[in-house]
This record gives C-alpha cells, structure tokens and sequence, in this order.
C-alpha cells in the first residue's frame, strides 16, 4: 500500500540554519505530495504541495522538489525563525484515491534563538 | 471563513462508555473527512463524506465507530463501547474539491480523547 516515511526527529536548529526534513515516498503511479505544518495548539496547515514530477511547491521561504526517481519530497528553508518552530508532515495523496491522505509519522522542528 | 471547529476540545470516558464528536466545517465545503492521531505519529484516514454520502470508510474503522453528515452540513463521529486503544486525537477535515484537483484541506484543531 501506500506510504511515507520521514526522518526520525526531533530537529533542533539555531536561528538562520539550513533546514532539510527528508522524506520519501511508495505510491502506485505518481501521487501528488504535500507538506503540512502544525504548530503548537493549532490544526494542521497545508504548507505547499507539488502534483508532478519535477514540480517545485514553495511558501514562506521554505520549498520542496517532487522527485520520482529518488521517490523523494525533501522540505528544506535556507534560514529558519524561531517561529517556525512545529510538527512537520509529508503526505501523499495516490491517484485514483483523491479522497484521502497518507501521512507520515511528522518531524518535530524546534528552533533556538 | 471561520475555520473547521471540532467538539469538545477533551473528552475523557470510562472503558466501554459510548462517546460523540461534532466537527462543523466550513460552510461551503461538500468534502468532510475524519483521521485519528496517536502520539508521535501522522494522522491516519478514518472516513470521508461527499455532501451527506459517506463514501469512503478505512479498514481503521470497526464496526464500533460510526459516522454521520446529515444534510451535508456538520458531520458527527461515535465510538461505541470505547476502549483503550481508542485513546487519540479525532481530527476533522473539510474541502471544496478533491484533493488531486487542487482541493485543500482544512483541518480543525482536534478532538482528544482519553479512555481510562
């Protein structure tokens, strides 16, 4: 079946690091692939997405490249803020299967000052 | 937009007590779904409405959980004859169109449920 796996957090990073948060995925066909965000006390977020190969999804300075060959979705932000601080999610929707996403297990970032 | 609003916020039962959630989407949403979380990991599809037909439900969901969407507005989830393993966070979605189709979710903030 369908699934995602993340890298194994929790991510600690000083303000204005690199980020990357791997993540690939096992899907029949080409899904489209997400990133959503939860911060603390709120619902989750959608934060991009991309619904191709080679698409690039972008938003608040942080981007994601859809790779097929690699299976991959990896997020990354050249500088991060404290205030992006929160539980990160790769999920996949599958075709054929629009109705529903597939989540991996999420990434808890926190950034220092 | 006022956003997808769940409840209650907590709801703690006792072992074998039926329990309800309410999720109210936004208004102009037709698609609803349901996932639960546990702790430490991604949230798991339960079940999804299309206006009032459910037409999706995930092998998760036993024959001790049912749904609702009456008039395709708020949607209710009741988990008869709780457990423990019941113990997670409920969580509601809505969007206008499907997900592939550029449909994007919405998620409300969740529904913690504690089974002692």
């Amino acid at each position: 079946g369908d699934s995602v796996t993340q890298m194994e957090g929790p991510v600690t990073l000083s303000e204005e690091a690199f980020l990357t948060i791997n993540c690939t995925y096992t899907a029949t066909g080409y899904p489209s692939l997400f990133w959503y965000v939860q911060y603390p006390g709120e619902g989750l977020q959608l934060l991009l997405k991309a619904t191709k190969a080679d698409d690039k999804g972008s938003n608040k300075g942080f981007e994601a490249t859809y790779r097929k060959e690699t299976t991959s979705f990896h997020l990354e932000k050249g500088s991060v803020q404290v205030s992006d601080s929160a539980v990160y999610f790769c999920a996949l929707s599958a075709k054929g299967s629009a109705r529903q996403l597939t989540f991996g297990s999420g990434t808890q970032l926190t950034v220092l000052p | 937009d006022t956003g997808v609003s769940q409840n209650p916020r907590h709801k703690i039962t006792k072992r074998g007590q039926n329990v309800t959630f309410r999720c109210d989407p936004i208004s102009e949403h037709n698609r609803l779904y349901w996932y639960r979380q546990t702790l430490g990991q991604g949230p798991e599809f339960l079940t999804y409405f299309q206006n009032e037909a459910q037409l999706e439900k995930s092998r998760l969901l036993s024959d001790r959980f049912s749904a609702e969407r009456p008039k395709g507005s708020f949607s209710t989830l009741e988990i008869q004859r709780t457990e423990q393993g019941d113990s997670a966070m409920y969580l509601c979605a809505s969007s206008l169109g499907g997900v592939t189709s550029g449909g994007k979710l919405f998620f409300g903030s969740g529904t913690q449920l504690s089974v002692l």
